[in-house]
């Protein structure tokens, strides 16, 4: 069975600086995805990045990167340089049976001014 | 690219009242598409999934005959929620995967939809 935690239910982060969201995963299936999603208040889900379990290098989208280390089983998302609007909640999901995603608890990001 | 549109975005009505939702993907087509729930404060939880042309798949604990899926076309799938009742209030949001079924292809959403039962 596939499973994704997310030990961080809520963060605080300043203004500028980064900061790291935890996410560890447990499959049995040696491919797999790994997406991070945003979602603001307004309710939408907002694709950020994605991780292939095959994948060499670690994914980078602007701010967004994730450190992916296999062995330990985590995709941990870093947010570089946090804005006011990165407040909100943040999702990790893996994809399994080819089609499905399976998400994690979330983490409320809020940002400090 | 890889819009998905969901409508309504918010429902109010009486306990009773059958509700449809629509999910269709604006700029791609979509053999598949998710139905999610989410409760406040809650992660996501995949219903069913929509597969054009056939029977939607629907994962354990969710009752089919209240919620209906179709998935008529390759654009639009619909999620009835019959004789809805308060415990059925959630923010109910739809997902669609453009190109092929390569697991590197993420899943686009919808805005949701707040349903509300009185």
């Amino acid at each position: 069975a596939q499973k994704i935690t997310q030990t961080q239910p809520g963060m605080f982060v300043q203004e500028k600086e980064a900061v790291t969201l935890d996410c560890t995963y447990d499959t049995s299936d040696p491919s797999y995805g790994l997406f991070w999603y945003k979602q603001p208040s307004s309710g939408e889900m907002i694709f950020l990045i994605y991780q292939g379990s095959y994948d060499q290098q670690n994914a980078t989208e602007g701010r967004y990167s994730l450190n992916f280390q296999k062995a330990r089983k985590s995709a941990n998302l870093v947010i570089s340089a946090s804005q006011l609007g990165d407040s909100a909640m943040y999702f990790c999901a893996m994809s399994y049976a080819g089609n499905m995603l399976t998400f994690g608890g979330g983490t409320r990001l809020m940002v400090k001014p | 690219g890889a819009v998905v549109s969901q409508h309504p975005s918010w429902v109010i009505c009486k306990s009773g009242t059958s509700v449809k939702i629509e999910c269709r993907s604006l700029d791609f087509q979509a053999t598949t598409m998710f139905w999610y729930r989410q409760f406040p404060k809650q992660s996501l939880m995949l219903m069913a999934t929509s597969n054009e042309g056939s029977k939607a798949t629907y994962e354990q604990g969710v009752e089919k005959d209240k919620f209906l899926i179709n998935h008529a076309s390759l654009t639009l799938s619909t999620l009835t929620v019959t004789s809805a009742h308060p415990e059925d209030s959630s923010f109910y949001i739809c997902s669609a995967r453009a190109g092929d079924r390569g697991r590197n292809q993420p899943q686009h959403f919808g805005d949701g939809t707040r349903l509300s039962i009185l």
